[in-house]
């Protein structure tokens, strides 16, 4: 159990659907993120939320929107997706900036 | 831009054997330096973190060490063993952001 805990694990998705990934962490942690890993390339990092507002936005096309109603929560609603986007998603928490980053097992996502 | 390098992309050893892993960086001006292991399907569990201030750090078989002015850092595993056989990935944290390589895929072989 690593804390920080994500849903789905998979999800199959297709172009028109609208879905959304969901990660909870209870660590008592004020910072969250969200991290794109696809195959062969390092992770990109694409939000991060502190104290409950987004801080980065790292260029991350608009068909992916976060949201993050408290510290424990952080949600990543994904419409209209293209199958280049299909990929292992990550979400990590923090205590701050500096503090070892936790992250969760990821959802693999498949878009058809 | 900032850019985390790793080399080699891939390795295979016998069991027993010490290996260093090799993590490069273009900006020096860090806030800290993490290695990961990930195991396939899974999500990323810290093994070292070491602040910009700090030279080293050491865990059980693993030390990893920090050349912030040359932009270094290394892993080394002692006595490796098949459980050791992961990708382990090398991350650099600016601000907010932390700067992944792409990581060291190694096999121990029994």
């Amino acid at each position: 159990e690593t804390g920080v805990t994500q849903t789905p694990r998979h999800l199959v998705m297709g172009m028109t659907n609208k879905k959304s990934l969901k990660c909870e962490q209870h660590l008592g942690h004020n910072a969250m993120y969200w991290y794109k890993q696809s195959a062969k390339k390092p992770l990109e990092l694409m939000f991060v939320y502190s104290l409950e507002e987004r801080v980065e936005n790292n260029s991350v096309p608009s068909r992916f929107s976060p949201e993050c109603p408290n510290s424990s929560h952080l949600f990543l609603h994904l419409h209209t997706l293209q199958p280049e986007d299909s990929a292992l998603y990550l979400c990590a928490s923090s205590r701050q900036n500096g503090s070892p980053l936790h992250f969760g097992n990821g959802t693999r996502l498949t878009v058809t | 831009k900032q850019e985390v390098t790793q080399i080699p992309a891939a390795l295979s050893v016998p069991e027993g054997e010490n290996l260093v892993l090799n993590c490069s960086f273009t900006d020096s001006a860090i806030y800290n330096l993490q290695w990961f292991r990930q195991d396939p399907g899974k999500g990323l569990t810290s093994l070292l973190l070491i602040q910009s201030s700090q030279r080293e750090q050491t865990s059980g078989r693993l030390n990893a060490s920090l050349d912030k002015s040359s932009g270094r850092s290394t892993l080394y595993i002692a006595a490796s063993q098949p459980g050791d056989s992961a990708t382990y990935l090398c991350a650099v944290q600016y601000g907010n952001k932390l700067v992944f390589g792409a990581g060291t895929i190694l096999r121990v072989k029994s």
